[in-house]
């Protein structure tokens, strides 16, 4: 099946810890999102990457960091200096740059314990 | 500021009734504009995109137009079923010089149809 596989469905961070989220895509798809959504508000950009090996910082990069090594993978880890992490992590991707669509994975609910 | 609006925040219907969901923004310069549904827990899935120079497109019983000189954007539903039930999102795509496209996400109309 071709798409985007976010892993895990549900995950859980204890203080002071750091989780990754992992997010493959089989489109060949060059660039790759990632975004938070909270209750109400529209989602929000984390960090964006259009090639292997560079991304950028998205509206609310503080706190997370990405990598790019493969087309592939774009894992998200959200890191001890993000203090309200609990939300809906959701990783898009996209052929183009400008008029694309963007396909999204199942998302990933992260709370804190 | 560039922003999209929706409303109404939410709406219940019955089934098989229609109903229409609004969109304004003020992006510019604006490249394309864009209706995701997403279901409870899920990732959003496209329904339509249209540019600046389309007024209208159609997806089965989903049916989005876009009027950009009043920047106003309506996603119509017709003959509506339980399934229709979700958060339907307005995306629009802002043109930024030599960086491509930026989404601006509004915060979806969450749409409840009832038997």
């Amino acid at each position: 099946d071709g798409g985007i596989t976010q892993s895990p469905k549900y995950l859980f961070r204890k203080e002071g810890q750091n989780v990754t989220l992992s997010c493959e895509q089989n489109l060949n798809h060059d660039a790759m999102y990632w975004y938070r959504q909270d209750p109400g508000q529209g989602l929000r950009l984390i960090y964006y990457s259009q090639i292997v090996n560079d991304f950028q910082k998205g509206d609310i990069a503080e706190g997370y960091s990405v990598s790019r090594e493969k087309k592939e993978s774009f894992p998200l880890t959200v890191t001890s200096a993000q203090k309200n992490p609990t939300a809906f992590y959701l990783c898009a991707s996209a052929s183009g740059r400008v008029v694309n669509i963007q396909y999204f994975g199942a998302g990933t609910r992260l709370s804190v314990l | 500021k560039n922003q999209v609006e929706q409303s109404p925040q939410s709406l219940i219907i019955l089934e098989g009734k229609n109903c229409t969901l609004q969109c304004n923004y003020t992006v510019s310069p604006f490249s394309n504009l864009r209706w995701y549904k997403q279901d409870t827990g899920r990732g959003p899935v496209s329904l339509t995109i249209m540019t600046f120079s389309e007024n209208t497109k159609s997806n089965g019983r989903y049916t989005a137009t876009l009027d950009a000189d009043t920047k106003q954007s309506s996603l119509h539903i017709t003959a509506s079923q339980l399934s229709d039930s979700a958060s339907y999102i307005c995306v629009v795509s802002w043109l930024i010089y030599n960086q491509g496209g930026k989404l601006i996400f509004g915060q979806g109309t969450e749409l409840s149809v009832k038997p």
